[in-house]
């Protein structure tokens, strides 16, 4: 089945210590987006790929970055995580802008 | 600014019963509109969207109801069951061709 795959599901780090969550697609989708999802509270978007070229939402932290090597993949980099970064992160993608966008099962992330 | 909001954070329905999930949304722009269910540690999945040219849209036990005229949704699930506990999101399609999600609605089915 085609799907968005993320790994891993759970993830502990320390305060401060880089962390790199991965996400694939199997849809050949042409955008993929990061989320940062907190307790009782909707996704919130940090940026988002449109094919090569990346789109970062203004209120994102500097502290986020992201990569997409290609189409299939795209990976979400916290250089030095706070207990403030400690949440879901959620990777989607759609076919194209204006298009639904489909959920990956998401990374449970703990700052220690 | 633009918004989408959920005027219930917490629905909890009888087993059998029908469910209605409101939300509000203040872009009389806006054109696209999806509800998303998300489980308890799972990413949000889509269940069903609308174009603001229709105002209603069926699918299976769920049907969404789009009011352009007072710039609300809503999601209906018949014969509610305790698979559909979880929390509903609603989302509309931003200027940008973002999703602007609403706060969410806790739906809880007791049997």
């Amino acid at each position: 089945d085609a799907m968005v795959i993320q790994n891993p599901r759970y993830q502990v780090t320390q305060f401060g210590k880089p962390v790199t969550l991965s996400c694939s697609q199997t849809l050949n989708h042409n955008v993929m987006y990061w989320y940062q999802q907190k307790s009782s509270q909707a996704p919130k978007l940090l940026f988002h790929y449109y094919d090569k070229d990346f789109n970062n939402e203004a209120d994102t932290p500097d502290n986020f970055q992201s990569r997409r090597p290609n189409t299939s993949f795209c990976f979400l980099d916290i250089r030095s995580p706070g207990l403030g970064d400690a949440a879901m992160y959620l990777c989607a993608t759609s076919r194209d802008q204006a298009y639904t966008q489909y959920f990956g099962p998401g990374t449970r992330l703990t700052v220690l | 600014g633009e918004s989408v909001g959920l005027h219930l954070p917490t629905l909890s329905v009888q087993e059998g019963d029908n469910s209605i999930i409101n939300c509000a949304y203040s872009n009389s722009a806006s054109d696209y509109f999806i509800w998303y269910k998300q489980e308890s540690g799972k990413g949000p999945q889509f269940i069903i969207d609308i174009r603001s040219n229709m105002d209603k849209r069926q699918g299976q036990r769920v049907t969404v109801l789009l009011n352009k005229t007072v710039k609300h949704l809503s999601l209906q699930i018949a014969a509610t069951q305790p698979g559909d506990s979880a929390v509903y999101f609603c989302a509309e399609l931003n200027a940008g061709n973002m999703l602007t999600f609403g706060g969410g609605t806790r739906l809880m089915v007791k049997p």
